[in-house]
């Protein structure tokens, strides 16, 4: 089985800030991990992923995410929030042994950056 | 390219009556992946569906049932609805299934029973 927690239900920041949002997964392999954007009425948009080797990962809009195995943490961050970036995070996992494309989601986290 | 569509973007459906969202993939990927998002109950796989055949099912009731057609454009339905079918229906379209490949989701289907 595979799961997924975003601990915090709203993250607050100010503008030029760094922002992080935090993701902690559980796999019975080795994870595949991604990060997805949802702005109000509209889908998800994929930010970043990791897959194996370098665990920072850089990704769109000036996000990027550390893998931790040891942890089993894949925080995103960005060095300087923008107000553009309040929105729906939600972090996703797969099980690199899982055959499909079924993504397990986190409850995800409302991002608010403040002017 | 164009991105995934879905149509209708809005359902108002009555208890009991059936339903039937649409979803068409990004050009060249034959993979289409279904979710339920929910206040409550947040973002739930459905099932995929890769090459017309159902590759994955999540734990929903056999009321809801999907397919695919030959040019991988997806078909959801829902029968005798419910009152806490209530949801975004968002697809989801990958090149491929399996490994580290993403998904493009579509807008949504914003389906409302009364």
């Amino acid at each position: 089985a595979q799961s997924v927690a975003q601990p915090e239900d709203q993250v607050n920041v100010a503008e030029g800030n760094p922002l992080t949002v935090k993701c902690t997964y559980s796999v019975s392999g080795n994870p595949y991990l991604f990060w997805y954007v949802q702005y109000p009425n509209r889908g998800l948009q994929f930010l970043l992923k990791y897959i194996t080797g370098d665990n920072l990962v850089k990704g769109s809009y000036g996000f990027e995410a550390e893998f931790n195995k040891s942890q089993t943490s894949f925080h995103l961050k960005k060095p300087s929030a923008l107000v553009s970036d309040s929105a729906l995070y939600f972090c996703a996992v797969r099980d690199m042994k899982a055959a499909g494309n079924k993504l397990t989601f986190g409850g995800g986290t409302r991002v608010l950056v403040k002017p | 390219k164009a991105g995934v569509t879905q149509t209708p973007r809005y359902l108002i459906k009555t208890r009991g009556q059936q339903v039937t969202l649409s979803c068409s993939p990004i050009s060249g990927h034959r993979s289409v992946s279904w979710y339920q998002q929910t206040p409550g109950q947040g973002l739930q796989f459905l099932f995929e569906y890769f090459s017309e055949t159902q590759r994955n099912k999540g734990n929903f009731p056999g009321r809801f049932s999907g397919r695919q057609f030959s040019n991988s454009r997806s078909e959801m339905n829902v029968s005798t609805l419910e009152l806490g079918d209530s949801a975004l229906y968002l697809c989801a379209s990958s090149s491929f299934s399996g490994g580290a490949n993403e998904q493009y989701f579509g807008p949504g289907t914003r389906l409302t029973v009364t």
